[in-house]
């Protein structure tokens, strides 16, 4: 299963809403879907699974959504903290990831 | 807290071996399966390798399954990544990685990584 993340920049201010998108090349069964976020010189952090579960200690600014083939992460309020990379991946079938979004402050 | 430590990284040439090691600590590691993910310059986070906790399910990908060898040793709370006839496209940046539920697994809990790059 081959994902798409869009877009490949967000560039966005402190405050303001984020949306990322996850498009997958066939239905991802069960909602096995991931989201991920790393910064730089740091290990990623789990931030969804199951396409919509908040893992453990991840603000609930944090929200995931959707099914089948299209999946999104939005970040309702930036922080500063939360400019970064973010991946989706699925573990349905095998495990892939997707390329990444990178949100930086406008 | 749980922590994932890489070692083991540096420069190889290609057709050379290195091995990696994670060790755990924060959870009773005998009772999680463990992966590797890697991350090449410009390229897509990549799957690498599956263990169960108790070693008895190993998967790979096709591109280093008869190259690459994962072990665990839960008496040590380590995780080790044998690989051989390295290549320059696995350059990259090597994670540890806690798994959940069934295989194939999400990642609850990632190390920092370990540098291998293949060059002669």
């Amino acid at each position: 299963i081959v994902l798409a993340q869009s877009p490949g920049t967000l560039s966005l201010s402190p405050g303001e809403r984020a949306t990322l998108s996850c498009r997958a090349s066939q239905t991802i069964s069960d909602n096995f879907l991931a989201w991920y976020q790393r910064k730089p010189g740091q290990a990623p952090r789990l931030l969804i699974s199951g396409a919509s579960t908040r893992a453990a200690g991840i603000p609930d600014r944090f929200s995931a959504s959707g099914s089948g083939t299209d999946f999104t992460l939005t970040i309702s309020r930036l922080e500063p903290e939360d400019f970064a990379v973010y991946y989706c991946h699925q573990y349905a079938s095998s495990s892939t990831f997707g390329g990444g979004t990178k949100v930086e402050i406008k | 807290e749980v922590q994932l430590v890489e070692s083991g990284g540096g420069l190889v040439k290609p057709g050379g071996s290195l091995r990696l090691s994670c060790t755990a600590s924060g959870f009773t590691f005998s009772d999680y399966p463990m992966n590797w993910v890697r991350l090449a310059p410009g390229k897509e986070l990549e799957w690498v390798s599956s263990i169960s906790s108790s070693s008895s399910y190993i998967y790979y990908p096709d591109s280093v399954r008869r190259r690459f060898t994962v072990s665990r040793d839960n008496a040590r709370n380590s995780l080790y990544l044998q690989m051989n006839s390295l290549r320059a496209e696995d350059t990259a940046l090597y994670f540890c990685t806690r798994g959940r539920g069934n295989y194939p697994h999400y990642f609850d809990y990632w190390g920092q990584g370990t540098l291998v790059t293949v060059s002669s």
